[in-house]
């Protein structure tokens, strides 16, 4: 059974780095069929695509973030990473981790993490 | 302001049909697939539809999914209590290469 758990703070300064990280259990990260991503719901709101990444490396960044943003992939421990620089209030959100199908046109979310909340705030 | 613009919210009473519609451009479900997502009051959102119709294993058939131009919807159908949640699209952009979701419609039941 595919597990994605996320980790990282819960509080982050404004200005400064964002950074989590997913551990998948019950696949390989290095599997040809899937992108991971990440995706927010910012309190009340909405759900947001922030960015997928392949087991190469290979990136879709949403533009909105892109300068802010990256995202890394750490095949010897299962699990892929989010970086977002200078965040401000407007970054407070819960950060799920999925995953989707390759390639990007015919996938779809097929399973979630339940997701941290993350706060900006000094 | 999503790309996909659903209906903020919808009611039906147990046992009626409601559905839920999506609508966007010729960039995203115009050209790509739609793929449908139910988020149950404080839990992660679950794949309900994908590929515009498909079921994945588990998902009642209550639950269907069109697709027609550049505009989508789900409709489900012998409403129940449980289905009360947040129902959101999402597609594929192919000018923006990246995914698109809709703003997410409260459905309540009744």
């Amino acid at each position: 059974q595919l597990q994605l758990q996320e980790s990282g703070p819960g509080l982050v300064k404004p200005s400064e780095t964002l950074s989590l990280t997913c551990a998948v259990s019950g696949d390989s990260i290095s599997s040809s069929s899937n992108y991971w991503v990440w995706i927010r719901q910012p309190p009340g709101k909405g759900l947001e695509w922030i960015g997928s990444i392949y087991h190469t490396g290979s990136t879709y960044y949403n533009p909105s973030l892109k300068g802010r943003l990256s995202m890394s992939v750490d095949t010897s421990k299962n699990q892929f990473s989010l970086r977002l620089s200078s965040v401000t209030a407007a970054d407070t959100a819960v950060y799920s981790c999925a995953r989707h199908g390759y390639p990007v046109r015919v996938g779809f979310f097929d399973f979630w993490g339940q997701g941290i909340l993350v706060t900006v705030s000094s | 302001q999503s790309v996909l613009t659903q209906p903020p919210s919808a009611s039906g009473t147990p046992g009626q049909t409601v559905t839920i519609s999506c609508s966007g451009s010729i960039s995203n479900i115009g050209n790509n697939f739609v793929h449908w997502h139910q988020q149950l009051p404080g839990t992660a959102p679950k794949l309900l539809i994908y590929r515009n119709h498909q079921w994945p294993s588990g998902v009642p058939d209550r639950f269907s999914g069109s697709k027609s131009g550049t505009s989508a919807s789900l409709a489900i159908s012998g409403l129940r209590s449980e289905d009360e949640a947040d129902y959101y699209c999402a597609a594929w952009d192919d000018t923006l290469r990246g995914w698109v979701f809709g703003g997410g419609t409260k459905l309540t039941v009744l």
